[in-house]
């Protein structure tokens, strides 16, 4: 069974400092893991995953097997950011659309 | 961009009752999903469609629940007879391909009294 952990249930930063959103996960196979981003009043969209290897909005999250992490992270917060964000995590091939999400952080980015 | 549509944005019945949530997935998607979130919980995989069937579903997609596609652009859910704990957020989702990233509605939330 996979299960995706994330520890923190609120995370408050001030604007220009360094976030860090943490998940954890577990999963026997090779797993796809995507973080998703709901921001107040808007739909559940996805941020980036970890195939893409791609930075978005400034955001970046290296997949760690050994640590299986996949921690989402930003040098400098802005106000912006301040969402719901969701780490999921996909066993890919014919379930890759059937998601396991964890249960969410919200990030408040003072001023 | 296109965006997943979603009707009604808030249902209320009686338990006991049927209900039918309705979605409008983007138009040239061919996969489609239902996801929930109970207040406070997380947000839970209920069933996956492509090429009109059911191509996975979870423990919680019993015989209470069925899907359709009636016609080229709707894809609903159906609770039969629904429960107290069938109260929930119920997001719709589709992609155009089994391995591209979803695309959510904004969901309808169901309050079953």
């Amino acid at each position: 069974a996979q299960r995706v952990t994330q520890p923190e249930k609120l995370l408050s930063v001030f604007k220009g400092a360094p976030v860090e959103l943490k998940c954890n996960y577990s999963y026997s196979g090779s797993p796809e893991l995507f973080w998703y981003v709901q921001y107040s009043r808007q739909r559940l969209q996805l941020l980036l995953r970890h195939i893409s290897r791609e930075s978005i909005k400034g955001f970046t999250a290296d997949l760690n097997k050994g640590e299986t992490s996949f921690h989402l992270k930003k040098p400098f917060a802005q106000e912006e950011d301040s969402a719901m964000y969701y780490c999921a995590l996909s066993a890919g091939g014919t379930s890759y659309g059937k998601l396991t999400f964890g249960q969410g952080t919200i990030l408040t980015v003072h001023p | 961009e296109p965006e997943v549509t979603q009707t009604p944005s808030h249902q209320v019945t009686q338990m006991g009752q049927e209900v039918i949530l309705r979605c409008v997935p983007i138009s040239n998607h061919l996969y489609f999903y239902w996801y929930r979130q109970i207040l406070g919980q997380k947000v839970e995989f209920l069933v996956s469609f492509y090429n009109n069937e059911i191509s996975e579903k979870s423990e919680i997609f019993d015989d209470q629940f069925s899907v359709e596609r009636p016609d080229g652009s709707n894809f609903t859910l159906k609770i039969r007879s629904t429960k107290l704990e069938d109260s929930a957020m119920y997001f719709c989702a589709s992609s155009v391909e089994g391995v591209g990233k979803l695309f959510f509605g904004s969901g309808t939330q169901l309050s079953v009294l």
